[in-house]
């Protein structure tokens, strides 16, 4: 049973219109969400977070918002540039720590020039 | 700071043999996370480790799977023997705070 989906296998998007990556999850106990990227041969890198306490948080052209209530979260970005092409994963945690961590299947975001 | 080290980056062996999977941690980082991705399941949690204990273990898919810590700067997966379902990239993950993981760049393993 997977606690975190990520139902949109891959995602394309113009450069410099808005990226939206979504991510669904089941546990109510989650109360810390993250983004990681991953570019092809390297590991994933950790991108923005948020606390379930907040329902957005933004840091340059990513915004993260959160619906406790739809036990939705999203990433946004804007504008999209090239090389933001890269697999995004949706993470979550319960506990109010970053220290076990729940991932989905991962996106493919691909930015068109 | 290197980051968290993995080795070997690529490993391919013959079904039926031993696979050790490295990693080395970002010192001063208490936990110590093994993850494998597949296309089918994305990143699984294997097994973390919390000041070189193991924590939980329920990732770890059968007992061909085993996983060390014998100190702060290193750890070990091992597949015994491997079978070519197991192939996949195994990433290893440290971290101290609140504030997500450091992740190695991962090993590929093909297992033929």
């Amino acid at each position: 049973d997977q606690q975190v989906k990520q139902n949109s296998p891959s995602l394309s998007v113009q450069e410099g219109r808005i990226s939206i990556l979504n991510c669904d999850y089941t546990n109510s106990m989650f109360d810390y969400f993250l983004w990681y990227k991953k570019y092809p041969a390297e590991g994933p890198t950790f991108l923005i977070s948020i606390s379930s306490i907040k329902d957005k948080n933004e840091d340059g052209r990513f915004t993260v918002f959160l619906n406790k209530s739809a036990k939705h979260l999203s990433l946004h970005i804007v504008p999209s540039q090239p090389g933001d092409s890269a697999v995004y994963f949706c993470a979550a945690s319960a506990g109010g720590s970053a220290r076990q961590l729940t991932f989905g299947s991962g996106t493919q975001l691909t930015v068109l020039p | 700071d290197a980051g968290v080290i993995q080795s070997p980056r690529h490993e391919v062996t013959e079904m039926g043999q031993e696979v050790t999977l490295r990693c080395k941690p970002i010192s001063g980082h208490d936990y110590l996370f093994w993850y494998r991705q597949t296309m089918m399941r994305g990143l699984e949690l294997l097994i973390y480790f919390n000041n070189n204990v193991p924590i939980d273990d329920s990732g770890m898919p059968e007992d061909r799977f085993s996983a060390k810590m014998p100190n702060a700067s290193f750890s070990t997966l091992k597949i015994q023997p491997s079978e070519p379902r197991d192939s996949a990239v195994y990433f290893c993950a440290s971290t101290q705070g609140h504030y997500g993981y450091t992740f190695g760049s991962g090993t590929r393993l093909t297992v033929v």
